[in-house]
C-alpha cells in the first residue's frame, strides 16, 4: 500500500524558514517523480514544486521560486521542501504527491499524503 | 501561465441526478487534463487522466471528455459519496502545472 506521510509543518514567523519532509513507502520511490502541492485554508490547490526520480529535473511555481528548494533522498525514501523567507501567503496545507509515471503519464498525481499545515504569522 | 476556469462554481443536485462539470483552459492543453475529487478533510483523489481515462478503481459513472481548451467531467448518476469538490489540472507545460478553482457538488 502506497503511503506518503508529511511532517515538519507548524507556526513560523514571517521571514523565517521551515523544512518539510515526506516519508514514502509501498512503492519503489526512486522510480517516480515527486511533487509538493499546497492548499490555503478554504481555497483551491496550487502546485508548488516537483523533482524527477534522479533529481535531474526540478521545477517551481513562480510564487515560490528563489525561496523554496525541493530535494529528495532515494536511500531514505524521502522528499523534502526547504522553505525560506516565508510569507503570510505561504500559509497552507502542504501535500506530498507521487507522480503517476508510465501508468498515468508525467505530472499526474496518483497518490497524496494527508498534508502538513504551515502557518506563517507573527 | 495556462489558466483553468471551472464552471459552475457550485452545482446543487440530488442523488441519482446527472452532474456535468466544465473546465476551460486559456490555451490548448491537448488532452493533458486530469480531474481530482476532494472531500472535506481529505486529500485529493485522482479520477480521470488525459481527459478521458479513468484511474484505477474509479467507478464507471465517472467519465471525462474534451480536448484542446474545453473539457467535461460527467457523473452519470450521483451517489451520496460523490458530493465533494472537483478540480481539473493541466499538465501541458513543465513546470507550470495549474489547477482550476474547483466545482463544489452539493446536495440539493
Amino acid at each position: 500500500e502506497v503511503q506518503l506521510v508529511e511532517s515538519g509543518g507548524g507556526l513560523v514567523q514571517p521571514g523565517r524558514s521551515l523544512r518539510l519532509s515526506c516519508a514514502a513507502s509501498g512503492f519503489t520511490f526512486d522510480d517516480y517523480a515527486m511533487h509538493w502541492v499546497r492548499q490555503a485554508p478554504g481555497k483551491g490547490l496550487e502546485w508548488v514544486s516537483g523533482i524527477s526520480w534522479n533529481s535531474g529535473s526540478i521545477g517551481y511555481a513562480d510564487s515560490v521560486k528563489g525561496r523554496f528548494t525541493i530535494s529528495r533522498d532515494n536511500a531514505k525514501n524521502s522528499l523534502y521542501l526547504q522553505m525560506n523567507s516565508l510569507r503570510a501567503e505561504d500559509t497552507a496545507l502542504y501535500y506530498c504527491a507521487k507522480e503517476g509515471g508510465p501508468d498515468y503519464g508525467d505530472y499526474v498525481f496518483d497518490y497524496w499524503g494527508q498534508g502538513t499545515l504551515v502557518t506563517v504569522s507573527s | 501561465e495556462i489558466v483553468l476556469t471551472q464552471s459552475p462554481a457550485t452545482l446543487s443536485l440530488s442523488p441519482g441526478e446527472r452532474a456535468t462539470l466544465s473546465c476551460r483552459a486559456s490555451q490548448s492543453v491537448s488532452s493533458y487534463l486530469a480531474w481530482y475529487q476532494q472531500k472535506p478533510g481529505q486529500a485529493p483523489r485522482l479520477l480521470i487522466y488525459d481527459a478521458s481515462n479513468r484511474a484505477t478503481g474509479i467507478p464507471a459513472r465517472f467519465s471525462g471528455s474534451g480536448s484542446g481548451t474545453d473539457f467535461t467531467l460527467t457523473i452519470s448518476s450521483l451517489e451520496p459519496e460523490d458530493f465533494a469538490v472537483y478540480y481539473c489540472q493541466q499538465r501541458s507545460n513543465w513546470p507550470q502545472f495549474t489547477f482550476g478553482p474547483g466545482t463544489k457538488v452539493d446536495i440539493k
